[in-house]
């Protein structure tokens, strides 16, 4: 069964920290992994989309880390901000049955002053 | 720059009462979603359009139904209304089914079955 878990299910840090969250999947065979961010009452905005031959990826201060041979995947935040307060959703595609993307259920982040 | 909108943003029905949910999206995208959002699960896929003039089921496509009626607008309609589809639906679109195309997503449609 195609599977998408992370870690931690949630996280306060304090604003300026770094934070690091966890996405680990069973999802096979595999296509690409997407990292979204959802804001509390709006709706996924993506982070960034990394394929098998990529191992990492920057989008500002977000960046986006890789392993497809342990599938796992994580999501560095660096000098965290008030406005990083949201969950991080990863996402998995896989190619079998036309592109079908299975959803973590998301780390709920809290960043405080 | 609109992207994905979705009407209403909140709607209260009773048990057995239909209503439709409005989606449009002004990217000129061949491919637009339908999903569902609830507590402690991921988002779980209703229906999608491949492209303007055809539909597809999705992982959870009981209790619904959906018109592509143009290139732009993708609506979703309960025709029975039941406790259980109470969530948030969130409409999406994309330039084509392909996997490495990035989904964009509407702010949301809380709804509420009582």
């Amino acid at each position: 069964k195609n599977q998408v878990e992370q870690s931690p299910q949630s996280l306060i840090i304090l604003e300026g920290k770094n934070c690091t969250l966890q996405c680990n999947y069973t999802v096979s065979p595999f296509s690409n992994l997407r990292w979204y961010k959802q804001d509390t009452g709006r709706g996924p905005v993506s982070l960034t989309i990394m394929t098998f031959s990529e191992n990492t990826k920057s989008n500002g201060r977000y960046t986006a880390t890789l392993d497809a041979d342990t599938k796992q995947s994580s999501l560095h935040i660096t000098a965290s901000q008030l406005s990083d307060s949201a969950s991080y959703i990863c996402v998995v595609t896989n190619t079998g049955g036309g592109n079908k993307l299975t959803f973590g259920t998301g780390t709920q982040l809290k960043v405080e002053l | 720059n609109a992207g994905v909108t979705q009407t209403p943003k909140f709607q209260v029905l009773k048990t057995g009462q239909s209503m439709t949910l409005q989606c449009a999206q002004d990217m000129n995208h061949n491919s637009m979603y339908w999903y569902r959002q609830d507590p402690g699960m991921g988002l779980r896929l209703i229906y999608y359009s491949a492209s303007e003039g055809t539909t597809d089921k999705g992982e959870v496509p009981n209790g619904y139904n959906v018109s592509r009626l143009n290139k732009r607008e993708f609506s979703l309609r309960l025709e029975s209304a039941a406790p259980s589809q109470t969530s948030v639906y969130f409409c999406a679109s994309s330039q084509g089914l392909s996997s490495g195309n990035t989904i964009y997503f509407g702010e949301g449609s809380w709804l509420t079955v009582v």
